[in-house]
């Protein structure tokens, strides 16, 4: 089955300390990209970071950064310095290489930032 | 460029009836992706439309149907509504390249919340 799965539902953080959500994988397939979406209370989807399976160099945008894991099919978000806005609801997710306009999503870690 | 957008955002309709959704998206993309995003199974893949055919499709059933036009917009149609279609729909757009997806990157819509009483 194709799965991902984000063990915790619900994460806190203090605002400018480091915070990591976790996500792990089940697919059989090799070409793959893994995304980390944030959803805030607008509902508005936003791409955080996305990193390709075959590259062994971890993705790091600004403030985010990911630890990929192939053979663990793991793939989880580091949000340093955290801050108010960073607040949201968090989903991780895969598409196939071949099928790049289906997103698998997992079942989100909603994100509190406390001041 | 403007992003992707999606009309109606609020939707209240009748259990029986049918609905279509609009989504227009980024210019320059050709990839429209549709989602059914709800409290109890989450974020689900419903289908994918690339130059006006339908690409992928997810386990949804035939009540669910999409189209996609020349410029790229789209559309989503539900009928005979029920109770459980009640969700935020979400679209997205990406960049595609005949046969393949160039960045696998896709950028969402604010949503229709569709509401089926």
């Amino acid at each position: 089955a194709q799965t991902v799965t984000q063990s915790q539902p619900e994460m806190s953080v203090q605002e400018a300390e480091t915070v990591t959500l976790s996500c792990t994988y089940d697919t059989s397939e090799s070409d793959y990209y893994l995304f980390w979406y944030k959803q805030p209370p607008s509902r508005q989807m936003i791409l955080v970071i996305r990193q390709e399976a075959y590259k062994q160099q971890n993705a790091t945008e600004n403030r985010f950064s990911v630890n990929f894991q192939k053979a663990a099919k793991s793939f989880s978000l580091k949000i340093s310095d955290s801050q108010l806005g960073d607040a949201a609801m968090y989903f991780c997710a895969y598409s196939f290489y071949n099928q790049g306009g289906k997103l698998i999503f997992g079942q989100g870690t909603e994100l509190s930032v406390k001041p | 460029k403007a992003g992707v957008t999606q009309t109606p955002r609020y939707l209240i309709k009748t259990r029986g009836q049918q609905v279509t959704l609009s989504c227009s998206p980024i210019s320059g993309h050709r990839s429209v992706s549709w989602y059914q995003q709800t409290p109890g199974q989450g974020l689900q893949f419903l289908f994918e439309y690339f130059s006006e055919t339908q690409r992928n499709k997810g386990n949804f059933p035939g009540r669910f149907s999409g189209r996609q036009f020349s410029n790229s917009r789209s559309e989503m149609n539900v009928s005979t509504l029920e109770l459980g279609d009640s969700a935020l729909y979400l679209c997205a757009s990406s960049q595609r390249t005949s046969g393949a997806i160039m960045s696998h990157e896709q950028y969402f819509g604010p949503g229709t919340r569709l509401t089926v009483t």
